[in-house]
């Protein structure tokens, strides 16, 4: 079952402006990742941090997490239009099976 | 490296035919391969966890008997959608894993419309 939740569902920005997304879960986890869709594409993996960091940093990405909150945020900078797209925060659950459970997504509009 | 495969890309089917989609991890060998479904503008569906030589674990909800998974070989999963309706119609996606089970790369996904 779906246990996270985006926020916000949609988004829409002016390019060179930064965009945040939150996700939220509901169980343990060992860690949690963030992956980019691409309309009618497969998921390019993002970034993924670990239960025990706090914050992490990839180019123009930043994310963090909270675990007492059982939330995450995924933090985009300098934004491009070749952003847009849909940005998914995925968790293990605490399993050692590899299964993901998926949020709703965030839909990201850049407009050049 | 670490690519993921998925064929065919589309598909368009008759309702009532079988439709098979394949996923290849091409420089790794995937010790468990995943299996999901995404209906339009919504999140991905885990639908199965296949292991190479055993059979796939199928998530509530999902018809083990109209999705066939086959983990044949470490570098492919089959899935098959039996007796194909329009309500199967959906965006199907393939991950793999290899020696570390926190990374999954995904395929390009396949499209299947059923008429």
């Amino acid at each position: 079952s779906q246990q996270g939740e985006e926020d916000p569902q949609a988004l829409s920005i002016q390019e060179g402006e930064n965009a945040t997304m939150n996700c939220s879960y509901k169980t343990s986890i060992n860690n949690l990742q963030w992956y980019r869709q691409n309309s009618g594409r497969g998921l390019v993996h993002l970034i993924l941090i670990r239960s025990n960091e706090r914050e992490k940093h990839s180019g123009r990405l930043r994310v963090t997490l909270d675990t007492s909150k059982k939330s995450s945020s995924l933090l985009i900078t300098a934004s491009r239009a070749a952003d847009t797209a849909s940005y998914f925060c995925a968790t293990d659950g605490s399993s050692n099976t590899g299964k993901l459970i998926f949020g709703q997504g965030t839909t990201l509009q850049v407009k050049p | 490296g670490a690519v993921v495969s998925q064929h065919p890309s589309w598909v368009i089917c008759k309702s009532g035919t079988s439709v098979k989609i394949e996923c290849r991890s091409l420089d790794f060998q995937a010790t468990t391969m995943f299996w999901y479904r995404q209906f339009p503008k919504q999140s991905l569906m885990l639908m199965a966890t296949s292991n190479e030589g055993s059979k796939a674990t199928y998530e509530q909800g999902v018809e083990k008997d109209k999705f066939l998974i086959n983990h044949a070989s470490l570098t492919l999963s089959t899935l098959t959608v039996t007796s194909a309706h329009p309500e199967d119609s959906s965006f199907y996606i393939c991950s793999a894993t290899g020696t570390r089970p926190d990374t999954q790369y995904f395929g390009p996904g396949t499209r299947l419309t059923v008429l």
